[in-house]
């Protein structure tokens, strides 16, 4: 069964500082990985999206993730945060297409 | 604008009385979720339609119904609700299975 693991319910950085948000999964095959944010008061947004076209995903607002399946991981990560980082996090699994799996969030504070 | 549109955005209420959640889509996307989220759990999937009258349960589906009888629209019924249904409830589209959920802004529900 698929599942996502999520290191870190919270994460603090810096202005300026490298985000880094970990996220491990499990699947018996090739999965789809998705990384989505939620700011405060609203639904989830898309942040990028991995289907096997290339390990290195780039998404939105400068963030991207990379698929290693040796470690069944696809972290997220952005080289300098801003204020408006701050937000939850999540990372999603899917092999089925009925089927998603969320992990349990990371909440990402950014301090000035 | 494409959108998920979800109401009630609030809704306290008491236990036992029957309560619906409205959830239309305007993007003629094939599949529609509703999912729970809790503090520390993430987002738990409670039933999800693939087409218009097919439907199936997710992993918490006790003490729901839902119903898709026309495309746009995917309404979540708590026929009977209790305490412990009190969430944070979302509705989401996709065209297809394995494609990026669209998220509505989410319905917070308390039951006492």
């Amino acid at each position: 069964a698929q599942s996502v693991t999520q290191l870190g319910s919270h994460v603090s950085v810096s202005e300026g500082a490298l985000v880094l948000l970990r996220c491990n999964y499990s699947s018996s095959v090739p999965p789809y990985l998705f990384w989505y944010v939620q700011y405060p008061n609203q639904g989830l947004q898309l942040l990028l999206k991995y289907t096997s076209a290339a390990t290195l995903v780039k998404g939105i607002n400068g963030f991207e993730a990379e698929f290693k399946k040796s470690e069944t991981s696809f972290h997220l990560t952005k080289p300098s945060a801003h204020m408006s980082d701050a937000a939850e996090y999540f990372c999603a699994v899917s092999d089925r297409a009925d089927k998603l799996i969320f992990g349990t969030g990371t909440r990402l504070q950014v301090f000035p | 604008e494409a959108q998920v549109t979800q109401n009630p955005r609030y809704l306290i209420t008491v236990t036992g009385k029957k309560l619906t959640v409205t959830c239309s889509q305007n993007m003629n996307h094939e599949y529609m979720s509703w999912y729970r989220q809790d503090p520390g759990l993430g987002l738990r999937q409670i039933y999800y339609s693939m087409n218009v009258e097919v439907t199936d349960k997710g992993d918490v589906p006790e003490g729901y119904k839902v119903s898709r009888k026309e495309k746009r629209n995917f309404p979540l019924i708590l026929e009977s609700p209790s305490p412990n249904q009190t969430s944070l409830y979302f509705c989401a589209s996709s065209y297809r299975g394995f494609e990026p959920q669209h998220f509505g802004d989410g319905t917070r529900l308390s039951i006492l």
